[in-house]
């Protein structure tokens, strides 16, 4: 069964500063995607990022990146320029790619982050 | 194009009760995933439709259930309410035609009150 490891249940951060939020995963399979959410206070949950196992590049969607670490099982999102409205929980999710994991997400426990003025 | 849609955002039901919640997928959208988030399990997966068929399902028990309509609309029923099923349940859909198109988008939530 695969597991999503977020170690830091909260981060904080000032206006315009960058910030790291990290994110490890255990998996036997080989092919499969990663996937950063945003939930605001609103609980709405929005997609962030997305990372395939199979592309080497990492992922890039404005200001917000990832470094995916494949052997290490690695996968941190990068907010750079950070804007109030990023306040919010974070979460890392995996999806394998085979019939088993079919519309299934395994999320980490989220980590909170919280942008200062 | 419209998100998914979730109805009702509010339920409140007393132990014993059942509920229904329903989930509208984004139009072409043709599979449907439900979680649970609670404060203290987090995210957990219940199940999944395609097709109007379930293909996958999480570790909850019998009285979780749900069913998905031709036009991909999805239901799920909770039968015996227990003061624990109090909790935000989320509804994601997505393309499902393949390889790189099974990015999940969910629903604002459904928030089911147990007393």
């Amino acid at each position: 069964a695969q597991t999503v490891t977020q170690s830091q249940p909260e981060m904080s951060v000032q206006e315009a500063e960058t910030v790291t939020l990290s994110c490890t995963y255990d998996t036997s399979e080989n092919n499969y995607y990663l996937f950063w959410y945003k939930q605001p206070p609103s609980r709405q949950m929005i997609l962030v990022i997305r990372q395939e196992a199979y592309k080497q590049q990492n992922a890039t969607e404005n200001r917000f990146s990832v470094n995916f670490q494949k052997a290490a099982k690695s996968f941190s999102l990068k907010i750079s320029d950070s804007q109030l409205g990023d306040t919010a929980m974070y979460f890392c999710a995996f999806r394998g790619a085979g019939g088993t994991s079919y519309g299934k997400l395994t999320f980490g426990q989220g980590t909170i982050l919280t942008v200062h003025p | 194009k419209a998100g998914v849609t979730q109805t009702p955002r509010y339920l409140i039901k007393t132990r014993g009760q059942q509920v229904t919640l329903s989930c509208s997928p984004i139009s072409g959208h043709r599979s449907v995933s439900w979680y649970q988030q609670t404060p203290g399990q987090g995210l957990q997966f219940l199940f999944e439709y395609f097709s109007e068929t379930q293909r996958n399902k999480g570790n909850f028990p019998g009285r979780f259930s749900g069913r998905q309509f031709s036009n991909s609309r999805s239901e799920m029923n909770v039968s015996t309410l227990e003061l624990g099923d109090s909790a935000l349940y989320l509804c994601a859909s997505s393309l499902a035609l393949g390889m790189g198109t099974d990015t999940q988008y969910f629903g604002p939530g459904t928030r089911l009150t147990v007393l």
